[in-house]
């Protein structure tokens, strides 16, 4: 159990594009899903946790009109990158909360974009 | 903010040696956890841990939440090739968001 899924695995767009990545639960419900991004050889950096029916939090620093989440289903979860440039080409990866023995983080398997 | 000080920051072993990689912080923390993470994929989850002093086991990978909870510890042990990649740390304040703060990541390369 516990399956995130991501789509697309990877995407090219053009500067000045919107680019929509969608993040699923699979075989459960989450309230709370987490995105991520990561640089080449670093860690992941959270960008904003999104609740299920509820506006998302951002982290500090991350324009909030610039990444638009919508969580609308308890298994869908998406990130919109509004009029890309190219420093926001990165590795996006998305996460789900699930409630086995605690609370864990399970993570999908990301979104490479890349903008031209 | 709170941090993560993981180490080593890499490793080059040999295959079926053993592996012992570590996190401390100065901020407690009610969960720990490991991940794994290939390239151009997304972390696994490895171990959680719950408890201070906890000591889980999943296969070849052994890891322990600290008494403190302010530290854990992944050990490997008869490493093989697969065992190639990154592993991050993890911990979790259970205060309504279960938010992560991540360690930086250990390296680690299996020579055959």
């Amino acid at each position: 159990g516990a399956v995130v899924s991501q789509h697309p695995s990877w995407v090219i767009c053009k500067s000045g594009t919107s680019v929509k990545i969608e993040c699923r639960s699979l075989d459960f419900q989450a309230t709370t899903m987490f995105w991520y991004r990561q640089f080449p050889k670093q860690s992941l950096m959270l960008m904003a946790t999104s609740n299920e029916g509820s506006k998302a939090t951002y982290e500090q620093g991350v324009e909030k009109d610039k990444f638009l989440i919508n969580h609308a289903s308890l298994t869908l979860s998406t990130l919109t990158v509004t009029s890309a440039h190219p420093e926001d080409s990165s590795f996006y990866i998305c996460s789900a909360l699930v409630g086995f023995v605690s609370y864990e983080q399970y993570f999908g398997p990301g979104t490479r974009l890349t903008v031209t | 903010g709170q941090q993560l000080n993981q180490s080593p920051q890499s490793m080059f072993i040999q295959e079926g040696e053993d592996v012992s990689m570590n996190c401390t912080s100065s901020s407690i923390f009610n969960t720990w956890l490991w991940y794994k993470q290939d390239p151009g994929e997304g972390p696994v989850l490895l171990i959680a841990l719950y408890k201070a002093g906890e000591l889980t086991s999943n296969g070849r990978l052994t890891a322990q939440f600290g008494i403190t909870r302010k530290d854990s510890f992944l050990n490997i042990s008869a490493s093989i090739p697969s065992d190639v990649g990154i592993y991050f740390c993890a911990a979790q304040t259970q205060t309504g968001s279960y938010q992560l703060t991540f360690g930086k990541g250990t390296k680690l390369s299996v020579i055959p």
